[in-house]
């Protein structure tokens, strides 16, 4: 079965720690995204990557990075977390052409919260 | 700046009542349409894809694109399909245009 693991299901992080979110997808997509998802405002994308070390700034990146040094894995990095960024994450991947492509699959989810 | 926008985010209808989640978007173009839907304690997940023309557990979805609109329907809501519904019409390959809508939770009632 298709699958997006996201490592961590719940974080708990205080400001200004540093914080990872791992997610590692076994499809071999080439796209993999970051999203936020929040009651009331849907999701939203933080960071896109379709290539390895290959990124791209989506709606609201400020904050946070990304590191994309194998195809499998896709880094969300919180340099400094606030507040505000608890929030929960989701990773995705897909296909960058055929049938499959533009078909986002999902991870679980990383509920972070910042104290 | 490319919009989506799905007016209701809350909708509650009774079981075997007809539902119908409105999303328009504000771009111009071509873009492939997309239902995700999210269940309680489950992953996102795709339900329907616009160029599959499929019907998934009773959903459609309509395309007018005089009126950039992408409305899903389901003629006799489930209690099972209560769940939170996001459009995404993605408009090209680039990361910057997978952009889903707010979201609209659909709760049926029994």
């Amino acid at each position: 079965d298709v699958k997006v693991t996201q490592s961590s299901r719940y974080l708990v992080k205080r400001t200004g720690e540093k914080v990872f979110l791992e997610c590692v997808q076994d499809m071999d997509h080439e796209n993999m995204f970051w999203y936020r998802q929040d009651p009331g405002l849907g999701l939203r994308l933080i960071y896109f990557s379709y290539d390895v070390k290959m990124k791209e700034k989506g709606d609201i990146p400020e904050g946070y990075s990304v590191s994309r040094e194998k195809k499998e894995r896709f880094s969300l990095i919180l340099e400094s977390a606030s507040t505000n960024q608890t929030s929960m994450y989701l990773c995705a991947s897909s296909l960058s052409g055929g049938t499959g492509a533009n078909v986002l699959t999902f991870g679980a989810g990383s509920r972070l919260t910042v104290l | 700046a490319q919009r989506v926008t799905q007016p209701e985010k809350l909708l509650s209808v009774f079981k075997g009542a007809p539902v119908e989640l409105k999303c328009n978007y504000s771009y111009s173009g071509s873009p492939e349409l997309f239902w995700y839907v999210q269940y309680s304690r489950q992953r996102l997940q795709l339900l329907l894809r616009h160029i599959s023309r499929e019907s998934i557990k009773g959903f459609t979805a309509d395309l007018n694109k005089g009126e950039t609109s992408f409305h899903l329907k389901k003629p006799f809501a489930q209690e099972e399909d209560s769940a939170m519904y996001y459009c995404a019409p993605f408009r090209d390959n680039y990361g910057q245009n997978f952009v889903f809508g707010p979201g609209t939770r659909l709760s049926v009632l029994p």
